[in-house]
């Protein structure tokens, strides 16, 4: 089964509205997610690291006051577009680790088209 | 720009023929990764790639990760259709933060 788990895996939102995007660790606990973007047949692009407990760090070029980001518990981390245009209709994945190891898990992803 | 830089960006070739995709960076990766992705999907790692020369092999699968842990290869011997798929290689930054090559789409033709 899926050790790190997304949701919704496609949504459909109205320019102008807000979604958000759901990432959980499954039976372990997470200090830190990374969360990506990916459009179709690219690479994925890291946006920011998630850290439980405080703000989460962002990459150059990627708007903390658009894409906000929440790492209220140790099994949860969660991504919401503020008032989306269609140009952020794409894919967005999560990861994480256990621990100290060096195994990645990536979730299922999520794809959002904004209308 | 992109840290890893793979080649070739896309690639179509018959069943059976043989390829090899190159990952190459400027920096130096304590290890390295491979992934491959199908629409829709996370990624699913292939290997992990950790001393300089390293060869690992899975099935029809070859990875090197070159002496100076700065380029990587995979090379895919008698290609099958099942095979197609987008594959990323990954630096392995500090706490586990990845950073991913430019992709190679790979299509496998029967």
């Amino acid at each position: 089964g899926a050790v790190v788990s997304q949701h919704p895996s496609r949504v459909i939102c109205k320019s102008g509205t807000s979604v958000k995007i759901e990432c959980r660790s499954l039976d372990f606990q997470a200090t830190t997610m990374f969360w990506y973007r990916q459009f179709p047949k690219k690479s994925l692009m890291l946006m920011a690291t998630s850290n439980e407990g405080s703000k989460a760090t962002y990459e150059q070029g990627v708007e903390k006051d658009k894409f906000l980001i929440n790492h209220a518990s140790l099994t949860l981390s969660t991504l919401t577009v503020t008032s989306a245009h269609p140009e952020d209709s794409s894919f967005y994945i999560c990861s994480a680790s256990i621990g100290t190891g060096n195994t990645i898990y990536f979730g299922e992803g999520s794809w959002l088209t904004v209308v | 720009t992109q840290l890893l830089e793979q080649s070739p960006q896309f690639l179509s070739i018959q069943e059976g023929e043989n390829l090899t995709v190159y990952c190459n960076s400027s920096s130096v990766f304590s290890s390295l990764q491979w992934y491959r992705q199908e629409p829709g999907e996370g990624p699913v790692l292939l290997v992990t790639v950790v001393t300089g020369g390293e060869v690992k092999k899975l099935k029809r699968l070859t990875f090197q990760f070159g002496d100076a842990r700065k380029d990587s290869s995979l090379h895919i011997t008698a290609a099958q259709p099942g095979d197609t798929g987008l594959y990323l290689c990954a630096g392995v930054l500090s706490a586990r933060q990845l950073t991913f090559g430019s992709g190679t789409q790979l299509t496998v033709l029967p």
